[in-house]
């Protein structure tokens, strides 16, 4: 078990450039889920996957904002055109629910800053 | 939009002392789950209380869940600097799979 991994740590764009980020998830689990976290705010969901279908995606996630889970493995969040209102940490989070009451396993995140 | 309210936002004590927050929502749950993050880093799962569970206990931890008061609390015992971090706690409505955090508890705890 080595974690969930986020790639990559820091990132710092111009206004108006996409970004892409990448989640790996701990091996065996079958969801993945997209937080925002602001600071001095707690984390708020974005989208969520199980396997690789997405089956729930937060009204914050604006039509700029794609995220994907081709192989039911890793998945990725893009954002288009950036604003500066997407400065934020961008968190990935995965589980293993089979039964339900499973907690959620968050990596370190993605800082994004725009310039 | 956050719909787990804490309290307090911020708590400053002793090592040695014991830590109190509070968490209050005001939906269905189907569990509460507190987490801790350190500054710069992710999240942290600490423990997972059910709905139809009043508390639970891991080492220094003890959580409670009062589904009448849609209330929950995280107990820190004998803090140590180490301790010092922001605490969420978390809900998983009875519907869907996301959860839900509040703003958090800024914990300091002073050697």
């Amino acid at each position: 078990d080595t974690g969930v991994s986020q790639d990559p740590r820091h990132k710092i764009t111009k206004r108006g450039q996409n970004v892409t980020f990448r989640c790996d998830p701990i091996s065996e689990h079958n969801r993945l889920y997209w937080y925002r976290q602001t600071l001095g705010q707690g984390p708020e969901f974005l989208t969520y996957f199980q396997n690789e279908a997405q089956l729930e995606k937060s009204r914050l996630l604006s039509d700029r904002f794609s995220a994907e889970r081709p192989k039911g493995s890793f998945s990725t969040l893009e954002i288009q055109r950036t604003e500066q209102g997407d400065s934020a940490m961008y968190l990935c989070a995965s589980s293993l629910e089979q039964q339900g009451n499973q907690p959620q396993h968050f990596g370190d995140g993605t800082r994004l800053s725009i310039l | 939009s956050q719909q787990g309210e804490e309290d307090p936002q911020a708590l400053s004590i002793q090592e040695g002392e014991n830590a109190t927050m509070n968490c209050s929502y005001k939906t269905s749950i189907n569990n509460l789950q507190w987490y801790r993050q350190n500054s710069g880093r992710g999240l942290v799962h600490l423990i997972l209380i059910r709905s139809n569970e009043r508390e639970k206990h891991s080492g220094r931890l003890r959580v409670t869940l009062d589904t009448s008061k849609k209330s929950s609390s995280l107990l820190i015992t004998a803090s140590r600097a180490a301790d010092t971090a922001s605490y969420f706690c978390a809900k998983r409505e009875t519907s869907g799979s996301r959860l839900t955090f509040g703003e958090g508890t800024q914990l300091t705890v002073n050697p």
